[in-house]
């Protein structure tokens, strides 16, 4: 069965810290994993790493994938309170017409001023 | 662009009671996932649809939960009896096409809360 395994599971820092989140995965026929944002509501999408993609950033936010080691990290610099959230990794599945994402459990980032 | 429309936002019932929620998905979009995610956990799919047609109910629990996407549009998920541990966000989510990831949208879910 696939795992999604995310760490820390939560994470306490003040605003202007660096922080690193980490995602694990045992997944069979790789493609890409995914990065989400959920605050109090929807998931929304933050990034897509693939085969070929290695590293993306978006402004403060960055995000790497070791194919080799099967994990991806989300870093977060210069961190503000708008940063709160829980932040999701998963991987699609893909079976036949099946295909569908497995989501880890998240880590739940509070941001203090 | 509307995006995915849930309803209700909230719910709180008994357990043995039932309840009912509604998707509507982005127009045009033909798949169609409904996922549970209970507190502290993420999401997990329930039912994906393609069309009206069910793909995966492979972690539905059958004997309480019950899913249908009739005209291939909007879906409605119900539980009946509720438990306590249905308490949770029921997730809907639409894709144009179920391949590209990238492409899922949420709607902002349905929280229950199962006495």
């Amino acid at each position: 069965e696939d795992k999604v395994v995310q760490s820390p599971l939560s994470l306490v820092v003040h605003e202007g810290d660096t922080v690193t989140l980490n995602c694990s995965y045992e997944v069979t026929n790789f493609r890409s994993l995914l990065w989400y944002k959920q605050e109090k509501k929807a998931p929304t999408f933050l990034f897509m790493l693939t085969s070929s993609g290695i590293e993306k950033k978006s402004g403060r936010l960055s995000s790497i994938l070791d194919k080799k080691e099967l994990f991806s990290i989300l870093n977060i610099t210069a961190t503000q309170t708008g940063d709160s959230a829980v932040y999701l990794c998963a991987v699609p599945y893909s079976g036949g017409s099946n295909y569908k994402l497995t989501f880890g459990k998240g880590t739940l980032l509070t941001v203090n001023p | 662009e509307a995006g995915v429309a849930q309803s209700p936002r909230y719910k709180i019932i008994e357990k043995r009671q039932s309840v009912a929620f509604w998707c509507n998905p982005i127009s045009g979009h033909a798949t169609l996932y409904w996922y549970q995610q209970i507190l502290g956990q993420g999401p997990k799919l329930l039912i994906q649809f393609q069309n009206n047609g069910v793909v995966d109910d492979s972690q539905l629990p059958k004997d309480r939960f019950s899913a249908e996407r009739l005209k291939g549009v909007d879906s409605t998920l119900k539980i009946q009896p509720a438990k306590l541990e249905d308490s949770a966000v029921y997730l809907c989510a639409s894709s144009l096409d179920p391949r590209l990831a990238r492409e899922l949208f949420f709607g902002e879910g349905s929280r229950l809360t199962v006495l």
